[in-house]
């Protein structure tokens, strides 16, 4: 089955700086790649996904690249913001939906 | 407002005691999931159903039990089986089908303690 990486497991960038994480997948077959924000308490909400016939996407502060080829996925956030700091995680899609562990981001205004 | 809920926020059980957890969504979503999560580690998936009076276990199935009898509502229980209840329970819907390609709205979570 699908087995997905993230990394790191914790970051923390300055207020304005950009964050970068990134997660590895297995299934080679997978062909959705979420990215969900999880606050304190609270369920995940989706932020961004990519489908596996894209590259790029970008949603204002927030991108998502995929390289198919190495089976690898990474979110970007550009000029961050305190209200960023949250619980990431991404996540691919085959039949079933795989998660990473999770990256705590922290940004210090 | 359309969304999916779970309660209760919170819940103590004793343990060797079954508890069920409640989730609902006016989604209008064919698809339901449940998942916990632990400190540290991603979601990971109990139980899913597609469909009324369907569902199919996930990869951490093992005591617990769930029903779907209507589309609006896949309740959880937990049962004296589970070894370690302790978590962060989450529901999910999806539009239709099954967990793969479509977007999963979550609900707010229930944090279960067994004492």
């Amino acid at each position: 089955g699908e087995n997905v990486e993230q990394h790191p497991s914790t970051l923390s960038v300055q207020e304005g700086d950009s964050a970068v994480i990134k997660c590895t997948y297995s299934d080679s077959a997978s062909n959705y790649f979420p990215w969900y924000k999880q606050e304190l308490g609270k369920g995940p909400q989706l932020i961004i996904d990519i489908r596996s016939n894209v590259g790029e996407k970008k949603d204002q502060r927030i991108a998502v690249t995929l390289n198919k080829t190495a089976k690898h996925f990474s979110l970007h956030i550009t000029e961050t913001q305190p209200e960023d700091s949250a619980v990431y995680f991404c996540a691919a899609s085959r039949e079933d939906m795989r998660f990473g562990a999770g990256t705590r981001l922290t940004v210090k205004p | 407002d359309g969304g999916i809920t779970q309660s209760p926020k919170y819940l103590f059980r004793k343990e060797g005691q079954n508890v069920t957890l409640s989730c609902e969504q006016n989604l209008n979503h064919d698809a339901m999931y449940w998942y916990r999560q632990d400190p540290g580690q991603g979601l990971r998936l109990i139980y899913y159903s597609q469909i009324v009076n369907d569902f199919q276990k996930g990869d951490i199935a093992e005591g617990y039990s769930v029903s779907r009898e209507k589309k609006e509502s896949f309740p959880l229980t937990v049962t004296s089986a589970q070894k370690n209840p302790t978590a962060f329970y989450l529901c999910a819907s999806s539009i239709a089908g099954g967990p793969s390609y479509n977007e999963q709205f979550f609900g707010p979570g229930t944090r279960l303690t067994v004492l």
